[in-house]
């Protein structure tokens, strides 16, 4: 069974830190890996990654696909108390499916 | 325009109704998804429609039924529901795989159904 893991679940920090957070996954027939944010209301998409080793960014985020190793990491820089958020990344196959992570909850202090 | 619009946004219903959820986009996506969403999980998939074609059920009840009449419009009639089906109902939609390189999911805001 398609599978998608994120560590760690929950993080607090400070305003201005740098964060990492963790996406592994076991997905058959693996197409993408894709990133949302979401706060009180749906998903927001962040970025989609096909290939191992091409860093996307937009902004202070910025996230890496490893297809070897199974694991993508998303990269926010100098956050903010706007960056307090769910994170979720999800598995997409060939077949269309999406299998969502449980999301790492983040939160920004000032 | 990259919006997908949901209605409505509240529903509350017993379990002998019949409801609808609604969901528009007009981006000209020919793939367009339901999602199940409980309180801090992430969304679970439940139907995948392409070319207004089922392609996808994740075994979901059968008193969910989902329509889809045009490539526009995505419907999800409920029918007979349970208390444990209060969730938040997401659809999305999305360029079909193969067609272009970027299909990314774009969201509706979702509907918050109470079954009482």
């Amino acid at each position: 069974e398609d599978k998608v893991v994120q560590s760690p679940l929950s993080l607090v920090v400070h305003e201005g830190d740098t964060v990492t957070l963790n996406c592994s996954y076991e997905v058959t027939n693996f197409r993408s890996l894709l990133w949302y944010k979401q706060e009180k209301k749906a998903p927001t998409f962040l970025f989609m990654l096909t290939s191992s080793g091409i860093e996307k960014k937009s902004g202070r985020l910025s996230s890496i696909l490893d297809k070897k190793e199974l694991f993508s990491i998303l990269n926010i820089t100098a956050t903010q108390t706007g960056d307090s958020a769910v994170y979720l990344c999800a598995g997409h196959n060939y077949g269309q499916n999406f299998v969502f992570g449980p999301g790492t909850r983040l939160s920004v202090l000032p | 325009d990259t919006e997908v619009t949901q209605t409505p946004k509240h529903l509350v219903m017993g379990m002998t109704n019949k409801k609808s959820l609604k969901c528009e986009q007009h981006m000209g996506h020919r793939a367009m998804y339901w999602y199940k969403q409980k309180a801090k999980k992430p969304p679970e998939l439940m139907f995948v429609y392409s070319y207004e074609k089922l392609s996808i059920n994740e075994s979901v009840p059968s008193r969910f039924s989902p329509e889809c009449p045009n490539s526009s419009l995505l419907n999800l009639h409920l029918h007979a529901l349970q208390p444990e089906d209060s969730a938040l109902y997401l659809c999305a939609s999305s360029l079909l795989p193969g067609e272009y390189i970027s299909y990314e999911q774009y969201f509706g805001p979702g509907t918050r159904l109470t079954v009482t």
